[in-house]
């Protein structure tokens, strides 16, 4: 049984450039969670999906960024314009329909723009 | 709202001793309480978490976390620490056990003394 399964694990764009995170939930979980960890600090939440529909996304910012995850294939985390304070590591957690007391995260995408 | 707070972002302890990671939560609700382990370069893992059912609450690799409610703390112990123990760990907030966001701390970097 695969866990949540997160590619690519490193990312390298230059700035303006665009990014594609790429999540794919454990099998049988249909709640997935984008987090982001910047150096030093902890991970800071920032969209919560069920299939076609966002659940919560207060903590993305309001440009740039944008996640969906479709009825078919993984959740994607967009990100627009990178500019060099995006660069964190991102991280994916799926969770089951009836909910869970503890998320399954996936080891996440290094995501470094030059 | 709900928070917490580690105190101590680095900890060092000699192999053999006690690891003690504190934990100090804010919430207007019953909390959900977590612990979670990162190691270098890799995804988080549960290590334990607190859902009103018992307040010391054991988890995996020797450690275990007291919920006191009078002193809105969910410390982290284990009675003698291993080298392989050295890692960032993050202490986390929920509602409820359904599917809703978590909030985590700042983390503590745990260091092991030969």
């Amino acid at each position: 049984n695969a866990g949540v399964m997160q590619n690519p694990r490193h990312l390298v764009r230059r700035r303006g450039q665009e990014a594609r995170l790429r999540c794919s939930p454990m099998k049988g979980h249909s709640h997935v969670y984008w987090y982001r960890q910047l150096p030093e600090e902890g991970l800071k939440f920032m969209v919560y999906l069920q299939k076609e529909n966002i659940i919560d996304e207060s903590g993305m910012p309001k440009e740039r960024f944008s996640a969906e995850f479709p009825k078919e294939g993984p959740s994607i985390l967009r990100i627009q314009q990178v500019v060099r304070g995006d660069s964190a590591a991102y991280f994916c957690a799926s969770s089951p329909p009836e909910g869970n007391y503890g998320y399954t995260f996936g080891s996440g995408t290094r995501l470094t723009v030059v | 709202a709900q928070s917490v707070t580690q105190l101590g972002s680095h900890v060092s302890v000699s192999e053999g001793a006690l690891v003690l990671l504190r934990c100090n939560y804010s919430s207007s609700v019953p909390p959900y309480l977590f612990w979670y382990v990162q190691y270098p370069n890799q995804g988080l893992q549960l290590l334990l978490k607190y859902t009103s059912a018992a307040t010391l609450v054991k988890g995996i690799n020797g450690f275990e976390a007291e919920f006191k409610k009078s002193e809105t703390s969910f410390h982290l112990t284990k009675p003698s620490a291993h080298m392989s123990d050295a890692a960032e760990y993050f202490c986390a907030v929920r509602r409820g056990f359904g599917n809703e966001k978590l909030t985590f701390g700042t983390g503590t970097r745990l260091t092991i003394i030969p």
